[in-house]
């Protein structure tokens, strides 16, 4: 079993849709749970952290983490065509390593 | 901008031989980090450096080794290389300490590797 399991997709939105993407994984031992975006033929980008269980609003992102299901989310509301890229959920234990998902490949149709 | 660069931007090599890629952090970013992305896969952690020593190793052979310069700019080198080394490698740098998990870790832009 894969640590940090993640849906590829790809995802495919009309524009103002809302987008949820998710990550599950199988090791207590992360305490620090991050979405990235990753446009095409760019490093990553940090776009949400978290370290607890429950919901962070930044804008319209909405980070989710319930830790007793071992089960993360991003959502994004009213998605726009400069949305479109693939997002990473990564996660952190007590170690320096971020532990990668595959990353969903999402695109925001105008 | 996250103001770490990497170079070169891209590379092609053949089998076997070997090459040595490039990062330069953020003034005072003092932990740099390797990761390899493979088409369409997430980034694979390779290694970090803090205070030129390496600290922390992924589930990568040997042949992948590493430099942390003073100045704290950094090197990764693959010899000996293999088709399967084709990805894109990011470094990843932040200040502060080692041990300190947590923070947030800036990403370069890449380098995209491509053997022959």
């Amino acid at each position: 079993q894969k640590e940090v399991e993640q849906d590829p997709g790809p995802l495919s939105v009309p524009e103002g849709a809302i987008v949820s993407l998710n990550c599950t994984y199988s090791n207590s031992a992360f305490q620090y749970f991050m979405w990235y975006r990753q446009y095409s033929r760019k490093g990553p980008e940090l776009l949400m952290y978290t370290y607890s269980s429950g919901n962070k609003e930044d804008g319209r992102f909405t980070a989710q983490v319930d830790k007793s299901s071992k089960y993360i989310s991003l959502f994004i509301r009213d998605s726009q065509p400069s949305d479109s890229a693939t997002y990473l959920c990564a996660l952190q234990g007590g170690s320096e390593k971020l532990v990668f998902g595959k990353g969903t490949k999402l695109t925001v149709n105008p | 901008e996250t103001g770490v660069t990497q170079s070169p931007t891209h590379l092609i090599k053949t089998r076997g031989q070997q090459v040595t890629l490039r990062c330069s952090s953020q003034s005072g970013h003092n932990t740099v980090s390797w990761y390899q992305q493979a088409l369409g896969q997430g980034p694979q952690f390779i290694f970090q450096y803090y205070r030129e020593e390496e600290n922390g190793r992924g589930n990568f052979p040997p042949r992948f080794s590493g430099l942390q310069f003073p100045n704290y700019s950094s090197e990764l080198n693959v010899n000996a290389l293999e088709l399967d080394d084709s990805a894109l490698y990011l470094c990843a740098t932040k200040l502060g300490p080692s041990g300190s998990a947590g923070e947030t870790q800036y990403f370069g832009p890449g380098t995209r590797l491509l053997v022959l």
